[in-house]
């Protein structure tokens, strides 16, 4: 059974439109998280939810919106897409604490045009 | 930017034992180093961390430095399925944040 799991796995939209990305994970974990892979491979922290609560968020565009219904699920909704927002967004979850590593979903190709 | 610096790709003969290095000179005394690898087109998977001692788990060994400013992932029979980027980080004491992955070094396992 799948740990972390996303979907969609590629998403193409034009600018301007919005889209959600969805994640899920089974392994229990209190704390979940969307990074961002850009096209240099670089790939940096966005949100990070702990028991539905946000405890980290970086400086991203406020267009981004990060959702948790529970603490299995971390969605990321954006809003006004533009071409820059084009990355791979990964989804992972933890369990709190120092030395805790973490699991990560499959990751979901964004393309604006 | 990255709080560790990685040579940007290596080479290793299937079957011998892959050394990646990493420095992390500005390292905190309560930072622990990481490893990850990302096997093209899927997420980041975890490897090994560590604090000061050395550590060996099922996939790899991890060599940190007396000082702490570098480690060296050792990946001690490499197979064609461990052509991967890896990724060394270092973390801050109870969360990820301002954590950068990247770029990383990208192994080839040659056969």
């Amino acid at each position: 059974d799948t740990a972390v799991s996303q979907t969609p796995k590629y998403l193409v939209t034009q600018m301007g439109n919005d889209k959600s990305i969805k994640c899920e994970q089974n392994l229990g974990h209190d704390t979940m998280y969307w990074y961002k892979q850009d096209s240099k491979k670089f790939l940096k922290i966005m949100f990070s939810y702990n028991n539905k609560e946000l405890i980290i968020n970086e400086t991203v565009p406020n267009r981004f919106s990060p959702k948790s219904p529970d603490k299995a699920h971390l969605n990321l909704h954006i809003n006004s897409l533009e071409l820059g927002d084009s990355a791979v967004y990964f989804c992972a979850s933890s369990l709190p604490g120092q030395t805790s590593e973490q699991y990560f979903g499959p990751g979901t190709r964004l393309t604006v045009t | 930017d990255a709080k560790t610096t990685q040579p940007p790709s290596m080479d290793c003969a299937e079957g011998r034992a892959a050394n990646l290095p990493c420095n992390h000179s500005t390292i905190s005394g309560n930072e622990y180093v990481y490893w990850y690898r990302q096997i093209h087109s899927q997420g980041p998977q975890y490897i090994i961390h560590g604090l000061k001692n050395n550590e060996t788990n099922e996939m790899a060994s991890l060599i940190i430095t007396e000082d702490r400013k570098s480690s060296t992932l050792i990946l001690p029979h490499a197979t064609l399925r461990d052509t991967a980027v890896y990724y060394c980080i270092v973390r801050v004491k109870t969360s990820y944040d301002k954590v950068i992955f990247g770029p990383g070094t990208s192994l080839s396992v040659i056969p």
